[in-house]
């Protein structure tokens, strides 16, 4: 059965500090790995998209790393900021034929306190 | 550009009725997925459509159906309501229906079945 973990379940830190979360899967075969950045109340909104070739995403203070080997990712934030306070979702896509099926992990509640 | 809209945005119905939801994906983009949210199991994938084809589906009964028009415009449909679909329904759109495209969601339309 497709699976993906997310810890922690919550973190709270102190804002300009460093950040990272994980996220492993057993989503097979593998066809890429999303991060998510979901307010509460909104819809999510894509941080990052990683194929099976790649190992290291950025996008901004967000840097998402993949080792397809061991079916783990990790999402670091960097000098977070009071308005990274969210749930981030990591969802893994496999692929049946040609569909794409994901996979959503349960997401990583981030509190950043001034 | 206008993002992705849905409508309506909150609803309440109750349980045996029927209920329609429309998703309006950002212009030029030919796939729409839908997606269930609740506290209980966080998001799950139910169908992808793209070209008005069903093209993906998740693990969701047959009471969950969904249709798209040649505008790429989509409605979900979710008949003989249970108390259990309460949730935020989210729709994502993306330009094509590659694996590793980038998906824009929607504010949601939150669904309250008593």
């Amino acid at each position: 059965k497709n699976q993906v973990e997310q810890s922690p379940q919550s973190l709270i830190i102190l804002e300009g500090k460093n950040c990272t979360l994980q996220c492993n899967y057993t989503v097979s075969p593998f066809s890429n790995l999303r991060w998510y950045k979901q307010d509460t109340g909104r819809g999510p909104v894509s941080l990052t998209i990683m194929t099976f070739s790649e190992n290291t995403k950025s996008n901004g203070r967000y840097t998402a790393t993949l080792d397809a080997d061991t079916k783990q990712s990790s999402l670091h934030i960097t000098a977070s900021q009071l308005s990274d306070s969210a749930s981030y979702i990591c969802v893994v896509s496999g692929r049946a034929g040609g569909s794409y099926i994901p996979t959503f992990g349960r997401g990583t509640s981030l509190i950043v306190h001034p | 550009k206008a993002g992705v809209t849905q409508t309506p945005r909150y609803l309440i119905k109750t349980r045996g009725q029927q209920v329609t939801l429309s998703c309006s994906p950002i212009s030029g983009h030919r796939s729409v997925s839908w997606y269930q949210q609740t506290p209980g199991q966080g998001l799950q994938f139910l169908f992808e459509y793209f070209s008005e084809t069903q093209r993906n589906k998740g693990n969701f009964p047959g009471r969950f159906s969904g249709r798209q028009f040649s505008n790429s415009r989509s409605e979900m449909n979710v008949s003989t309501l249970e108390l259990g679909d309460s949730a935020l329904y989210l729709c994502a759109s993306s330009l094509r229906l590659e694996g590793a495209e980038t998906q824009y969601f929607g504010p949601g339309t939150r669904l309250l079945v008593l």
